[in-house]
């Protein structure tokens, strides 16, 4: 049964680039969250996809964005990249926002 | 105040004792409480999730809620050196929705 993929695993970005990430959820769930984790700090919650539309969102501003597809895989895209984007981004699958489980992640660097 | 706090430690406890984690939190309307285990560079790992006042047992690991104070606490019993990581305490406000994470108690266990 294989769990949350994520991909890529690592990326480097330039200011103001743009960037997508993307997600698989584990074979049966159908809810995908994303959150950013800074060095040393608590995952925050980024925002919620469920029936491919964006349940809940936390406190990120209009530049990040998400989609969900009919397979229930994600993307998370964030547009002009600011150095205080470097994080490392999580994607959490779950069956209707229970128990949550986290894919490896992607590390995002900008430069 | 901040939503979900945690001691950041480092705690560090001998081989073979019991590592005592906690974890308390604002809102009293949360439902659901989740333990996570995150090691250094990886992803946090779900060990524990508990939703009812009381104790909740498996393996080495007890989960204790007390929701008049607010409070939840992670035991591991018979602590080995592979537990030590960061535990990070995860409280869930509205059931199926997203997470609030404290910033994490990094747990060292010396041999």
């Amino acid at each position: 049964d294989a769990g949350v993929t994520q991909s890529p695993t690592h990326l480097i970005k330039t200011r103001g680039q743009q960037v997508t990430l993307r997600c698989s959820p584990k074979s049966g769930h159908d809810t995908v969250s994303w959150y950013q984790q800074a060095l040393g700090q608590g995952p925050q919650f980024i925002f919620q996809y469920y029936e491919e539309e964006e349940r809940q969102r936390g406190n990120f501003p209009d530049r990040f964005s998400g989609h969900q597809f009919p397979n229930y895989s994600s993307e998370l895209n964030v547009n002009a990249l600011l150095l205080g984007d470097s994080a490392l981004y999580l994607c959490a699958s779950s069956l209707r926002g229970d128990e949550q489980y986290f894919g490896p992640g992607t590390r995002l660097t900008v430069t | 105040q901040k939503e979900v706090e945690q001691n950041s430690g480092p705690l560090s406890v001998p081989e073979g004792a019991i590592a005592s984690l906690n974890c308390t939190y604002s809102d009293r309307g949360s439902q659901s409480f989740f333990w996570y285990r995150q090691y250094s560079g990886k992803s946090p790992e779900l060990i524990m999730s508990i939703y009812s006042n009381g104790d909740k047992e498996d393996g080495r690991f007890t989960a204790q809620l007390n929701k008049a104070s607010q409070y939840v606490s992670l035991l591991i019993r018979d602590s080995q050196p592979s537990d030590s990581a960061t535990y990070l305490c995860a409280v869930n406000k509205n059931a199926g929705n997203m997470l609030t994470f404290g910033g994490g108690t990094r747990l060292m266990v010396k041999p």
